[in-house]
């Protein structure tokens, strides 16, 4: 089962940024926190995690509160091209578990 | 660099046939994962191997379905005697180790059972 909670659904206006919440209120000290996407019918694109520390790279930020409960991801301008299924999942590192994927946030980015 | 490359992109197998779908991992990666997407359902993980070993076929369904990654060539997902139920999208993801890397996913191939 996944160790995560995702709000099912989320707007967001093309140009603007979009934060996407993410709870994991029962996080280990060694797993990490991974951010996926699936464009509809596409393999899932990973795109960026991190274990404590904010996190940036060129597709989005993320951001962790110090008591790595819950995490933010931030896309800062949506695009058409970013509606998606949005999946924050935890994983303990090192380790042989796979990825485990609960529901995730479906992003609508609107014009 | 090549993504993960899985092949054929669709499948049709008649209930009974075998179906055998391919994936070859990114250039440098030894650890490849199988994940299962019934249609709108979620991504279930199926199997992990690392190369010639099985590390967790946790997911994987009792009978039919078989899984390798020989030491040379392309994971091999296989399953036998295919049922309508077996029709979904199969996507495979690769990673460089054990650790913190990150999963990298291919396109899937989406496998109809008629």
């Amino acid at each position: 089962d996944a160790k995560t909670t995702q709000p099912p659904s989320m707007d967001c206006a093309e140009g603007r940024a979009a934060n996407l919440p993410c709870n994991h209120s029962t996080i280990s000290g060694n797993e990490y926190v991974y951010w996926y996407r699936q464009i509809h019918s596409q393999g899932p694109q990973y795109i960026i995690h991190g274990l404590k520390n904010n996190e940036t790279n060129e597709m989005a930020s993320l951001i962790i509160t110090e008591d790595r409960k819950s995490s933010t991801l931030i896309l800062p301008h949506a695009t058409l091209r970013d509606t998606a299924v949005y999946y924050c999942i935890v994983r303990p590192s090192p380790g042989n578990t796979p990825l485990v994927f609960g529901k995730g946030t479906r992003l609508s980015v609107i014009a | 660099n090549a993504g993960v490359m899985q092949n054929p992109r669709h499948l049709v197998r008649r209930r009974g046939q075998e179906a055998r779908l391919r994936c070859s991992p990114m250039k440098g990666h030894s650890h490849v994962y199988w994940y299962r997407q019934l249609p709108e359902e979620g991504l279930k993980f199926m199997v992990y191997l690392q190369k010639e070993n099985i590390i967790d076929e946790s997911g994987m369904p009792k009978e039919r379905f078989s899984a390798e990654f020989p030491k040379e060539g392309p994971s091999i997902l296989r399953i036998q005697q295919v049922v309508r139920g077996d029709s979904a999208a199969y996507f495979c993801a690769s990673s460089r180790d054990r650790g913190n890397s990150p999963l990298h996913f291919g396109n899937g191939t989406r496998l109809t059972v008629t």
